[in-house]
Order: C-alpha cells, then sequence, then structure tokens
C-alpha cells in the first residue's frame, strides 16, 4: 500500500516568501506529526494532530509557523516570510492512532520529507 | 544540555563488523525507545522498538535498555555494506512526541 507523501520534494524560495508543505498520510491513520531535520540537529518536533485537532503545538518555533489538517487527512504545513534559518528538511510522519496504551507502540511512519532551502 | 545525545560519528567498520551504536538522556519520564534507519535523501524507518528497560533481538539487530543507567544501545552483527546509514535513536513519554538523538553515520566497507 502507499506510504506517507509529501510535496513538494524540494522547494528553494527567496527569504520573506511564504510557503506550503503538504502531506498525505497513510489512509486510515489517524495521528499525524511534523519534524524538522536541521543538518546536526536530528529531528525536532514541531507539531501533532489527532484527526483535525492539533493538541501538542509545543514545538511550533515561531508564529511564522501554522498548520492545520482537514478531513482528518491531508495537512498543510505553512512558513510565512521564511528566514534562511528556516532551511532544514521537514518530514510528516502518521501512525495509527496517537494515544499511548501500555506497552503498545504505534509506529510511526515517515514521509521522504521536503527539503527547504531559503535564499 | 540536550534531552537525548548520540555521537554523530562517522563511525567507520569492516564488512562483518559487530557495531555499536549508543545514546544517552536526561528526561527519567521517557519509557519508549526506538532505533530508526534513515538512508540519504530518505524518511526515517523504525528499526527496533523497546517499552521499559530490557534487551530485544530481532536477527543481526540487538537493542538494548537501561533506565537506570539513562542509556540505550543497538547493536549490529555481521554488518553489511548495505547497513550503512544514518542511525537515530528516538524516545518518548507517551508517543505523540518523539525526542531523537541527532543520529550516528555508519559506513560499512566491503
Amino acid at each position: 500500500g502507499a506510504g506517507v507523501s509529501q510535496s513538494p520534494s524540494n522547494k528553494v524560495t527567496e527569504k520573506g516568501k511564504d510557503v506550503e508543505l503538504r502531506c498525505d498520510p497513510i489512509s486510515g491513520h489517524t495521528a499525524l506529526y511534523w519534524y524538522r531535520q536541521s543538518l546536526g540537529q536530528g529531528l525536532e518536533f514541531l507539531i501533532y494532530f489527532q484527526g483535525n485537532s492539533a493538541p501538542d503545538k509545543s514545538g511550533l518555533p515561531s508564529d511564522r509557523f501554522s498548520a492545520e489538517r482537514t478531513g482528518g487527512s491531508v495537512s498543510t504545513l505553512t512558513i510565512q516570510r521564511t528566514q534562511q534559518e528556516d532551511s532544514a528538511v521537514y518530514l510528516c510522519a502518521s501512525s495509527l492512532v496517537g494515544l499511548a496504551g501500555g506497552s503498545s507502540y504505534n509506529e510511526q511512519f515517515f514521509g521522504p520529507g521536503t527539503r527547504l532551502t531559503v535564499l | 544540555q540536550k534531552e537525548v545525545e548520540q555521537d554523530p560519528g562517522p563511525l567507520s567498520v569492516p564488512e562483518g563488523a559487530i557495531v555499536s551504536l549508543n545514546c544517552t538522556y536526561s528526561n527519567s519520564a521517557f519509557q519508549y525507545f526506538m532505533w530508526y534507519r534513515q538512508y540519504s535523501r530518505k524518511g526515517p524507518e523504525l528499526l527496533m522498538y523497546t517499552y521499559s528497560s530490557g534487551n530485544k533481538e530481532d536477527g543481526r539487530f540487538t537493542a538494548q535498555v537501561d533506565k537506570s543507567s539513562k542509556y540505550i544501545s543497538l547493536f549490529i552483527r555481521d554488518s553489511q555494506p548495505s547497513d550503512s546509514a544514518t542511525y537515530l535513536c528516538a524516545m518518548s513519554a507517551r508517543f505523540q512526541k518523539l525526542v531523537f538523538g541527532t543520529g550516528t553515520r555508519l559506513l560499512v566497507s566491503p
């Protein structure tokens, strides 16, 4: 079956422009996550959706970053007035459910990422 | 100080060697521990998952968690050139938010 897909795969933009990054999760996965991977920094959590709600937005670095999810499926991460420090790979992941339960683990499946370069 | 510390490497070994990858962490609330493998220009894929302390084995891979020392390890036996990738440890208190190490780049030479 299809995995998590993200578009575009690469995005080059000029400082100050807005960008939209899209994530299509695995069908039926109710939980969706955005992470950012910067060189030498590892993956950094940005936001978590359960259905269309975002119970945890604690990782969004500034108010220039926002995300939404519609129909419990596709999600869009928007970065306004991009800065050079926003350059990174933005990864999306989805899982069946988001709530922890005892020892069971709901695996997060990752997409290939969108490589954002801000000039 | 980061919540999760991981040596970035690179770690270079010959084919057939035993590889040891490690992470330390500071948050005692972590109870779910994972190892992901990431090939260049790809998303991470789950290799191993361990709940709380203990060992887990899957083929050539063994994951160990020592919560008393806040230390986790991944061992790869009989390493192959196809194992060359970046290995990321990740951990969580309640799943929704995974906290990752920076990743260790592994190079296995034929």
